[in-house]
């Protein structure tokens, strides 16, 4: 069942708490990405992985970090994070070597930094 | 500077009418066109992908076309269903590949009423 799962799907955290996001996904995609999701805007890449400790920022870089150890898993950090920060945040995936395949996402996690 | 631009922003059509979603970009290179459906409070779904010059694609009641010189793609849904009331949104990729950069609009929101 090819599948882009996001923890939590919710989450309320305080200023200055550290946050994790998790995304994993079931078809062993070489590709993952995290986006954040504004009202009235596109959604923006905070980060790109090509594959496990293989990393590159994105157009949105600054306050979040990634891990990815595993090819199915790919976290997004938050340190400290910030009232800026409350948006929701999509993982997506997409294999490498296949042209214009559509990357397939995850349902998004909605988070509130108070 | 938004490259890509949807339009318009929100429409309300009656079920069993017909609706265009219009898309203009500046992305270049532009690679390859993809419309996504997003329901509410869930992830992008794509719905279709335009590659060349000029193409043309069909995928049941949903319609596209892509004209890149004019950099302009059209979404036609024929016969709208209560179902269809989503946000669509456009997304220029630059390369073929998942190595290259998706530039996402900001999305039109559709609600289909009875």
């Amino acid at each position: 069942d090819m599948k882009v799962t996001q923890m939590p799907r919710y989450l309320i955290k305080r200023m200055g708490e550290n946050v994790l996001l998790e995304c994993g996904q079931d078809m062993s995609h070489e590709t993952m990405y995290w986006y954040r999701q504004d009202p009235g805007l596109g959604l923006q890449l905070i980060y790109i992985s090509y594959d496990v400790d293989s990393n590159s920022e994105g157009d949105i870089p600054k306050g979040y970090r990634v891990s990815r150890k595993k090819r199915e898993h790919f976290s997004l950090i938050l340190d400290s994070a910030k009232t800026n920060q409350t948006s929701v945040y999509f993982c997506a995936s997409s294999p490498q070597g296949r042209d214009n395949q559509a990357p397939l996402f995850g349902e998004g996690t909605r988070l509130s930094v108070l | 500077k938004t490259q890509v631009e949807q339009s318009p922003q929100s429409l309300v059509v009656r079920q069993g009418e017909n609706c265009v979603l219009q898309c203009n970009y500046s992305v270049t290179p532009d690679n390859h066109l993809r419309w996504f459906k997003q329901d509410t409070g869930k992830g992008l779904v794509s719905l279709t992908v335009l590659v060349d010059q000029k193409d043309k694609t069909s995928n049941g009641r949903y319609s596209a076309t892509l004209d890149k010189d004019a950099k302009h793609s059209t979404l036609h849904i024929t016969a709208t269903l209560l179902d269809d009331t989503a946000t669509y949104i456009c997304v220029v990729g630059d390369r073929g590949s998942a190595l290259g950069r998706l530039h996402f609009g900001a999305g039109t929101q559709l609600i289909v009423i009875p």
